[in-house]
């Protein structure tokens, strides 16, 4: 089995930058996701790395450390519309390579 | 790109009934789909792996007998849960990749069906 935790809230404000962590202990690792899920819809992929370091992609940036087990996603400029559930999620290389979800982390935009 | 649609969107059934959700994949052919549930504020949790044409993987804790998937063709996974109780109530979503034609790393969900028993 495998453990996926990241906190449960924040709060940050419009225009400013966010970083939501992830941290993982898992037997087996074959890549790290990252979801946005607001409620009552299903996740939309944002990002996906399998190999340390950052990856960017406009507003939304992605780290990985895999010695250290760690993620983190970057949200800069925040949008009101950015409020939502980030979901972290780990892919195992086994059992079809299916993919564990952390908790989420709810995050609320302030004006 | 890939699309993933589930039937119906939501539906309220009474307790001891049986109901049906359907997963497709409408552009691609799915080797794989999974079934998660999703109570309030909780995160996505995995209730079984699906292979077209073979038995479902279920997760510890998950009655495969209440819980029936059926991956019968290449775009098409079905979850009935069978005689549903008020505690069965949650968001099912499933997701699906295809091993062969897609990157490896890509999974692609479906709306989510809000399943209401009363």
């Amino acid at each position: 089995g495998q453990n996926i935790d990241q906190p449960t809230e924040m709060t940050a404000t419009e225009g400013a930058i966010v970083q939501i962590n992830c941290t993982y202990q898992t037997s087996g690792f074959n890549g790290l996701f990252w979801y946005q899920q607001h409620a009552g819809e299903a996740p939309t992929f944002l990002s996906y790395n399998v190999l340390d370091g950052l990856e960017e992609k406009g507003r939304f940036s992605s780290f990985l450390s895999r010695s250290k087990g760690y993620s983190y996603l970057l949200l800069k400029e925040l949008q009101m519309k950015d409020s939502a559930s980030y979901l972290c999620a780990v892919r195992e290389p086994y059992n079809n390579n299916d993919m564990r979800f952390g908790a989420g982390t709810r995050l609320t935009v302030k004006p | 790109g890939a699309v993933v649609s589930q039937h119906p969107s939501w539906v309220i059934c009474k307790s001891g009934t049986s109901v049906k959700i359907e997963c497709r994949s409408l552009d691609f052919q799915a080797t794989t789909m999974f079934w998660y549930r999703q109570f309030p504020k909780q995160s996505l949790m995995l209730m079984a792996t699906s292979n077209e044409g073979s038995k479902a993987t279920y997760e510890q804790g998950v009655e495969k007998d209440k819980f029936l998937i059926n991956h019968a063709s290449l775009t098409l996974s079905t979850l009935t849960v069978t005689s549903a109780h008020p505690e069965d109530s949650s968001f099912y979503i499933c997701s699906a990749r295809d091993l062969v034609a897609r990157s490896s790393y890509e999974q692609y969900f479906g709306p989510g069906t809000r399943l209401t028993v009363t």
